[in-house]
């Protein structure tokens, strides 16, 4: 079974660019996480879908970051314009439902790396 | 809002002896779900063992368990027999149960370095 796609692995822009996120989640789960995870930090959320709806969206700043999830399937990452303190790993994860499925697990992709210049 | 506190930033072992990691919780809610998750150098953040909160008896996976302490609201990790392949960030997570506040998502602690020493 293919895990949890994430692209790009690696980007480095500058201050007020934009750059935009990927994932795509194991076939038929339903629920799909953003986190954002800063250097020695643990993840934090910034946004949860279930299928193509918004379930909690409360830590993302939306002054600068969106997200979407057409279809209820791939999802996007935007961050427009990009801060210095945007500098993280964001984290794809997907789980069967909201409460994980079996035992509550939630699948994790590699990440993608922003460094903001 | 639940809260995470992983009080040790690094810990370390000798292959083949026994660590543990703490992790202790905040919350006001009955029923959730609590997580030790295992990230590697590669990022990838892999399920090492969960815990139901309704159960009283400790979930062990292999060389894996935990301690539930549910009115001290401490969940500890248990590594024996301790392999160079264990080494890693490990993070500890809290998930509400159904209809609770945080359904769903995960919250985690700082996170703790494990260093196996040969």
């Amino acid at each position: 079974e293919a895990g949890v796609a994430q692209s790009p692995r690696y980007k480095i822009i500058e201050k007020r660019q934009s750059v935009a996120f990927w994932c795509n989640p194991i076939s038929g789960h339903a629920t799909l996480y953003w986190y954002q995870q800063i250097l020695g930090q643990g993840p934090k959320l910034l946004i949860q879908f279930q299928n193509n709806g918004v379930v909690d969206d409360s830590q993302l700043p939306k002054d600068r970051f969106s997200a979407e999830r057409l279809k209820g399937v791939d999802s996007t990452l935007k961050i427009q314009p990009a801060k210095l303190e945007d500098s993280a790993v964001y984290l794809c994860a997907s789980s069967l439902d909201s409460a994980g499925g079996a035992g509550g697990e939630l699948f994790f992709g590699e990440g993608s790396r922003l460094t903001v210049l | 809002a639940q809260t995470v506190t992983q009080s040790q930033p690094e810990m370390s072992v000798q292959e083949a002896e026994t660590v543990t990691l703490s992790c202790t919780y905040d919350t006001s809610e009955s029923d959730y779900y609590l997580f030790w998750y295992k990230q590697p150098p590669s990022r990838q953040m892999i399920l090492v063992i969960r815990q139901e909160a309704y159960k009283q008896q400790n979930a062990t996976e292999n060389r894996f368990s935990v301690n539930f302490q549910k009115a001290a609201k401490s969940f500890s990790l248990k590594i024996s027999d301790s392999q160079l392949g264990d080494a890693a960030m490990y993070f500890c997570a809290y998930r509400s149960g159904a209809g609770g506040t945080s359904y769903g998502k995960l919250t985690f602690g700082q996170g703790t370095i494990l260093t196996v020493h040969p």
